[in-house]
């Protein structure tokens, strides 16, 4: 069974792009979930979905959102990027998102931004 | 203060160790408990998965959870080289569905 992948693998951009990063998970798994890891901060959850609606969601700012399609796949996008973007974003799948499933995470994209 | 506490390390074995790993947590409602491990450039690989109080074991690996006191350890048995990567300790509580709080891991080095 493959992983929980993530395109692209790198990934420069500029102060005030945007940026789409995208997550294919497990084959079966409907809940994604999406966390960004730095030094600093370590793993912080951004937001996760579940049947292509938003079931929880972190302490970020707007200008990041996500999004999930009916085939479980999902994005997420990044606004008028910022220095502090650069990170290494990961998605995580589930069946459901259940109490007692076990989270699978990708490789993660390393975002830096210029 | 962080709702997770975890001591960053590097932590430095010999091949052959006992090693463990632990967690402090602030919020009384996480239920449920999790170890990972983190090579460099890799995501988080799932280690250990348990809830509420009590002990799991896993081959060389052994997870403690001890709520009253709101500490979680990890135990390797026969560390190997290959075990040198960062563990990161997670929790999340009931019905929060894959929204997980991390520690901010321990790197781990294990000396032939």
């Amino acid at each position: 069974k493959a992983g929980v992948t993530q395109t692209p693998r790198y990934l420069i951009k500029t102060r005030g792009q945007q940026v789409t990063l995208s997550c294919s998970p497990i084959s079966g798994h409907r809940s994604v979930s999406w966390y960004q890891q730095t030094p600093g901060q370590g793993l912080q959850f951004l937001f996760e979905y579940f049947s292509e609606t938003q079931r929880n969601k972190g302490n970020f700012p707007g200008r990041f959102s996500g999004r999930q399609f009916s085939n479980s796949r999902s994005e997420m996008n990044v606004s008028t990027l910022e220095l502090g973007d650069s990170a290494l974003y990961l998605c995580a799948s589930s069946p459901r998102g259940g109490a007692g499933e076990k989270l699978f995470f990708g490789s993660g994209t390393q975002l830096s931004v210029l | 203060q962080k709702e997770v506490e975890q001591d960053p390390g590097p932590l430095s074995v010999p091949e052959g160790a006992i090693v463990s790993l632990n967690c402090t947590y602030s919020n009384s409602a996480f239920q449920y408990f999790m170890w990972y491990r983190q090579y460099s450039r890799k995501g988080p690989e799932l280690l250990m998965y348990t809830y509420s109080s009590g002990n799991k074991e896993d081959g060389r690996f052994t997870a403690q959870v001890d709520k009253s006191s709101k500490y979680i350890s990890l135990f390797i048995r026969d560390s190997q080289p290959s075990d040198s990567a960062t563990y990161l300790c997670a929790m999340k509580w009931n019905n929060a569905g894959n929204m997980l709080t991390f520690g901010g891991g321990t790197r781990l080095m294990v000396k032939p």
